[in-house]
């Protein structure tokens, strides 16, 4: 177990910007989540994937932002023409599928300056 | 929808000292819940979950929670606080089977 890797870990960038951030899960874990946590407040969940397939999305993940999973392995989530209000740090989780107390494991999160 | 409220944003204890974090949910039926941890410039570790198997559930590092379903609370507890402990907390409820509710978290101070 190698744990949620997700990269970079930080990213500074000029407003109207597009950004990519790339996570890989836990190999053997069929669902991905994708969170976003401002300063001073818990994670708030974005979408997550159920292998490839996008199964949610939060009404936060405005139409800027896209998220894909090819092949039910990593994913990558996109925000196009970033504004200062995206400044955050996104994380991402993995699990496997099950019951509702399955345990989601977190990455070490991108964090996202918006200049 | 299933929520957490996080007691107090900021704890501080003497090390040695009893931890107590507190954390209410609001539910009619059995929630799913979860502690986490989360170090500065890291993603969030789980340091329990509630089963429902039993009410007191033993996490990592000592850390312990015990479900009151009459006080709709799931506190976070370690007997003894180490300088390590020094983090952020956060509790957690999955309704809906993939999207954890967060609460806004309690930031523990360990003092020598």
């Amino acid at each position: 177990d190698t744990g949620v890797s997700q990269n970079p870990r930080h990213k500074i960038t000029k407003r109207g910007q597009n950004v990519t951030f790339r996570c890989d899960p836990i190999s053997e874990h069929n669902r991905l989540y994708w969170y976003r946590q401002t300063l001073g407040q818990g994670p708030e969940f974005l979408t997550y994937f159920q292998n490839e397939a996008q199964l949610e999305k939060s009404r936060l993940l405005s139409d800027r932002f896209s998220a894909e999973r090819p092949k039910g392995s990593f994913s990558t989530l996109e925000i196009q023409r970033t504004e200062q209000g995206d400044s955050a740090m996104y994380l991402c989780a993995s699990s496997n599928i099950g019951a509702y107390d399955q345990p989601q494991h977190f990455g070490d999160g991108t964090r996202l300056s918006i200049l | 929808a299933q929520s957490v409220t996080q007691l107090g944003s900021h704890v501080s204890v003497s090390e040695g000292a009893l931890v107590l974090l507190r954390c209410n949910y609001s539910s009619s039926v059995p929630p799913y819940l979860f502690w986490y941890v989360q170090y500065p410039n890291q993603g969030l570790q789980l340091l329990l979950k509630y089963t429902s198997a039993a009410t007191l559930v033993k996490g990592i590092n000592d850390f312990e929670a015990e479900f009151k379903k009459s006080e709709t609370s799931f506190h976070l507890t370690k007997p003894s606080a180490h300088m390590s402990d020094a983090a952020e907390y956060f509790c957690a409820v999955n309704p809906s089977g993939y999207a954890l509710n967060f609460g806004k978290g309690t930031s523990l101070l360990v003092t020598p």
